[in-house]
């Protein structure tokens, strides 16, 4: 299994401003993902980031929105830009790691932000 | 393209008795299936997976899962519900190198 950890864990921001999450591993893993889970509902994948590459931004997220960083093969950040109180949500970053073609994916401990 | 769905929002039972969550799936791909648990306030934990091995998916907490190809169906079932089970269930189909969830299903556990 893989541990990870995020900060913050929680945040409350005022529109307008950015929020940058940190999410570290504690092992070195290639596919790194950042979710959303909006208030009551189920987790939207945002982006894909590998290292080495740029992030790959899914349908209705872009990258001025939502810059993601992945300096190496255990560290990523997701910036949330010019927020608004839509943005309010848990962040959540996870890895997939892989053994003889059998894929498991382990999520970190979320981040909740509250924009006002 | 590949999409999940739960057919229960929410799902309550009495302690000790048997629990179903239901969970149908689309893939245009050989899917891997998962079930992950979310307590309230806590990660993610994952429960269990099918990835094209024994149909029948033994996970932890005493839960298990049938892959049943023609039903395209990958319900979870315990036969004992403990009220440590009351939390919300995530059935997820991966393909493409990517995850979807369906909605969730809120499990409730009376004494």
């Amino acid at each position: 299994s893989a541990v990870i950890s995020q900060k913050p864990s929680r945040d409350i921001c005022q529109r307008g401003t950015s929020l940058t999450i940190q999410c570290q591993v504690d092992s070195q893993v290639t596919m790194m993902f950042w979710y959303r889970q909006q208030p009551g509902q189920s987790l939207t994948l945002i982006a894909t980031a590998n290292q080495g590459s740029e992030a790959t931004y899914e349908s209705g997220f872009v990258i001025d929105k939502f810059p993601i960083s992945r300096p190496n093969l255990t560290f990523s950040t997701l910036t949330v830009s010019n927020m608004s109180p839509e943005d309010s949500s848990i962040y959540l970053c996870s890895v997939e790691l892989v053994r003889d073609r059998d894929y498991e994916q382990y999520f970190g401990p979320g981040t909740r932000l509250t924009v006002t | 393209a590949q999409s999940v769905t739960q057919l229960d929002s929410h799902v309550s039972v009495s302690e000790g008795t048997p629990v179903l969550l239901r969970c149908n799936y689309s893939s245009s791909y050989s899917p891997s299936l998962f079930w992950y648990v979310q307590h309230p306030n806590k990660g993610l934990q994952l429960l269990l997976k099918y990835t094209s091995a024994a149909t029948l998916v033994k996970g932890i907490n005493g839960f298990e899962a049938e892959f049943k190809k023609s039903e395209t169906s990958f319900h979870l079932t315990k036969p004992s519900a403990h009220m440590s089970d009351a939390a919300e269930y995530f059935c997820v189909v991966r393909g493409a190198g990517k995850l979807t969830f369906g909605q969730g299903t809120i499990l409730t556990v009376h004494p």
